[in-house]
């Protein structure tokens, strides 16, 4: 089945230490994109990847960082420097260009939690 | 700065009773506005969409009204259903010359169908 993967579903991580969240598709899509929800908020966008080794911060990246090595891939890494990290994160794709304007590709998220 | 607003957190409605799920944008350059359902545990998914040249889109038993100057789209689902029970998430963005990492999202709105 076509889809996008995110692992692992529950994080718990102690103040000071990095993690990485991992989004696979085999949607062979060329776009990727990380976002945040907090209680009360819409999605709000950290990076998104257009093709592969580019990426662009989105609108609120500090603290954040990724790669896009392989088409397929777009891991996030929640640094230290993340105030605020607990949260649940979205991982999400979409194919500009296929005629459906806007339609992303949700996976099933990661919650974050900071101890 | 939320471009995209959904200031009902929760709905509840009756099945078979019509389901309206209010958004409202301030953004006048956005042109395309999306709704998305989340199910717990879940991504979201991709609803419906409705472009700004036409005020109505419909798709069985969803519709979505746009009202431009108001600035105000609506979902409407009619008969409600239990297993329409979910997060309903309003999205806009500007599709000329587009990016999806231009989206914005509503806070979402959580629709309960009781039996």
């Amino acid at each position: 089945d076509g889809g996008i993967t995110q692992s692992p579903k529950y994080l718990f991580r102690k103040e000071g230490q990095n993690v990485t969240l991992s989004c696979e598709q085999n949607l062979n899509h060329d776009a990727m994109y990380w976002y945040r929800q907090d209680p009360g908020q819409g999605l709000r966008l950290i990076y998104y990847s257009q093709i592969v080794n580019d990426f662009q911060k989105g609108d609120i990246a500090e603290g954040y960082s990724v790669s896009r090595e392989k088409k397929e891939s777009f891991p996030l890494t929640v640094t230290s420097a993340q105030k605020n990290p607990t949260a649940f994160y979205l991982c999400a794709s979409s194919n500009p260009g296929t005629g459906h304007t806007g339609e992303l590709f949700f996976g099933e998220g990661s919650r974050l939690t900071v101890l | 700065d939320q471009q995209v607003k959904q200031n009902s957190p929760s709905l509840s409605v009756q099945e078979g009773r019509i389901s309206i799920l209010n958004c409202d944008y301030t953004n006048s350059m956005f042109d395309y506005f999306l709704w998305y359902k989340k199910y717990p545990a879940e991504g979201p998914t991709f609803l419906i969409s409705i472009s700004s040249i036409k005020d109505k889109n419909e798709d069985g038993r969803f519709t979505v009204f746009l009202n431009k100057s108001a600035k105000h789209l609506s979902l409407h689902i009619v008969p409600s259903q239990p297993g329409d029970s979910a997060v309903y998430f309003c999205a806009a963005i500007r599709s000329v010359g587009y990016n999806n990492n231009d989206m914005r999202f509503g806070a979402g709105t959580r629709l309960t169908v009781k039996p």
